[in-house]
C-alpha cells in the first residue's frame, strides 16, 4: 500500500495563479483532509469531507476550494494564489467519519507564491 | 471551536534524561487526544492516543496523562536518545470529524 499520496512535491506560483493539489489514499478510508503547515503555527484545517460526496469548511478556509472527487481522491485548488497561501500542504485520511481513529498524513507539498 | 495551547515551546533534554510535554484544552466536550511526532522535512506520524476514559496509557519509553478536570493533557518520552528530536504536536477532538492541533512543541535531545 502506498498510503496517501500527494502531488506536486514542490511548487513555485506567481500571485494570481491557479493550482490543484492532489491527495489519494488506497486504503479505503472514509474522512479525508486538507491542513496547512506555517512556521509556528501547528496545522490548521482548511478543508475535510467526512466521506464521499461532502466536504465542509476547517478552520483557514478562505481562498481555497475542494473536490472530494470519489473516495480515493481528495484535491484542493487555489483559484487565485496569494504570498499568504506559501506554505506546506498536508493531506491526511482517516478510517471512520470520527476522528477518534489515527489520521495518516500524505509527504506534504511545499507551495510557495511570489 | 477547540483551542489547544502547548507548553514549553522548545525543550532541551541530555540524552537519557525524561522530557515531559504539556497541552491544555478548551472545549470540555473533547474526549480523544493524540499526540504527533513530526521529524524534519517529514509527515506528522501518531505516536500514541488516549480517549476520555482512560487516565493514562503506555508504550514502551512514551506514555500520556489526562486530567480532565483541569483539562490538561501530558507526552512523557523516558530515557531520550537522539532519534526522540523532533517536534511533537497534541491534538483534542469531540469525535466531530476535526483535530484542532497545538502549534507543537521542538524537542532536542542532546547527545
Amino acid at each position: 500500500n502506498a498510503g496517501v499520496t500527494q502531488t506536486p512535491k514542490f511548487q513555485v506560483l506567481k500571485t494570481g495563479q491557479s493550482m490543484t493539489l492532489q491527495c489519494a489514499q488506497d486504503m479505503n478510508h472514509n474522512s479525508m483532509y486538507w491542513y496547512r503547515q506555517d512556521p509556528g503555527m501547528g496545522l490548521r484545517l482548511i478543508y475535510y469531507s467526512a466521506s464521499e460526496g461532502t466536504t465542509d469548511k476547517g478552520e483557514v478556509p478562505n481562498g481555497y476550494n475542494v473536490s472530494r472527487l470519489n473516495k480515493r481522491e481528495f484535491s484542493l485548488r487555489l483559484e487565485s494564489a496569494a504570498p499568504s497561501q506559501t506554505s506546506v500542504y498536508f493531506c491526511a485520511s482517516s478510517p471512520r467519519d470520527s476522528p477518534s481513529n489515527e489520521q495518516f498524513f500524505g509527504p506534504g507539498t511545499r507551495l510557495t507564491v511570489l | 471551536g477547540e483551542n489547544v495551547e502547548q507548553h514549553p515551546s522548545t525543550l532541551s533534554v541530555q540524552e537519557g534524561d525524561s522530557a515531559v510535554i504539556k497541552c491544555t484544552y478548551s472545549d470540555s466536550a473533547s474526549n480523544y487526544f493524540p499526540w504527533y511526532k513530526q521529524e524534519l522535512g517529514k509527515r506528522p506520524q501518531l505516536i500514541i492516543d488516549i480517549r476520555s476514559n482512560v487516565g493514562e496509557k503506555k508504550d514502551q519509553r512514551i506514555a500520556v496523562t489526562l486530567n480532565k478536570t483541569a483539562k490538561h493533557f501530558s507526552l512523557h518520552i523516558t530515557e531520550t536518545q537522539p532519534e526522540d528530536s523532533a517536534v511533537y504536536f497534541c491534538a483534542a477532538s469531540r469525535g466531530n470529524n476535526r483535530l484542532a492541533f497545538g502549534k507543537g512543541n521542538q524537542v532536542v535531545v542532546i547527545p
